[in-house]
């Protein structure tokens, strides 16, 4: 059974970077059929993508946090992760980790396994 | 961007009712659509993908439907679980991907 596990620190301070990881367990993220995505829900509000890598390297990203968004890969620990520099307090939200199904030669289509989501705050 | 526009935002319904919740798209997205259900303190659930296709393991009672513009999903014969809230999300554009608002499902 596939799992997607997020870790981080839950506080960051403003103008500092967010820096979460994914690690992906029963599964390889070493597959042509999936990219590997951040989505992110502020307290009590919807969903909101922030951007999908590849295995390769390849990444999406979201046009209104592309300046601040890096996402990058490891393959050889099955993890990928975000960072989101110059965080400020509507950067608060629980940030989910999922994978991205992708038919071949297409941009990614939906998400179909999540992790459980982390909270992270930005606070002094 | 392309626009998602759930209605309504809260539904009031009792167990064994048949519901229908409803996404707009502020343009054509063909049927690259996809729902979603999420429980308090969960992650994101996928039930439909492809406007229509049921995702393994989802209870038949969840249907999927619509084209172009206009979707909906619908629970037939309501069970205690399905309570939650429910996300449609467009993958038509990937600039970016968007989602819905959100409908509330609520216990009458």
């Amino acid at each position: 059974q596939l799992q997607l596990q997020e870790l981080g620190p839950g506080l960051v301070k403003p103008s500092e970077t967010l820096s979460l990881t994914c690690t992906v367990s029963g599964g390889s993220i070493n597959s042509s059929s999936y990219y590997w995505g951040w989505i992110r829900q502020p307290p009590g509000k919807g969903l909101e993508w922030i951007g999908d890598i590849y295995y390769s390297g390849s990444t999406y990203y979201n046009p209104s946090l592309r300046s601040r968004v890096t996402i990058s890969v490891d393959t050889s620990k099955n993890q990928f992760s975000l960072k989101l520099s110059s965080v400020t307090a509507a950067d608060t939200a629980v940030y989910y980790c999922a994978r991205h199904f992708v038919a071949h030669g297409y941009t990614p289509y939906y998400f179909d396994y999540w992790g459980q989501g982390t909270l992270v705050t930005v606070s002094s | 961007d392309i626009q998602m526009t759930q209605s309504p935002s809260t539904l009031s319904a009792s167990v064994g009712d048949r519901v229908t919740i409803a996404c707009r798209a502020s343009q054509s997205i063909s049927s690259w659509m996809a729902w979603y259900q999420q429980k308090p303190g969960k992650a994101p659930k996928l039930l439909i993908y492809k406007a229509s296709s049921l995702e393994s393991g989802v209870p038949s009672r969840f249907s999927g439907s619509g084209s172009g513009t206009e979707f909906t999903l619908t629970i037939y014969s309501l069970q205690p679980d399905d309570f939650a809230t429910y996300y449609c999300q467009q993958y038509y554009s990937y600039s970016p991907y968007t989602f819905g608002q959100g409908t509330k499902l609520e216990i009458k």
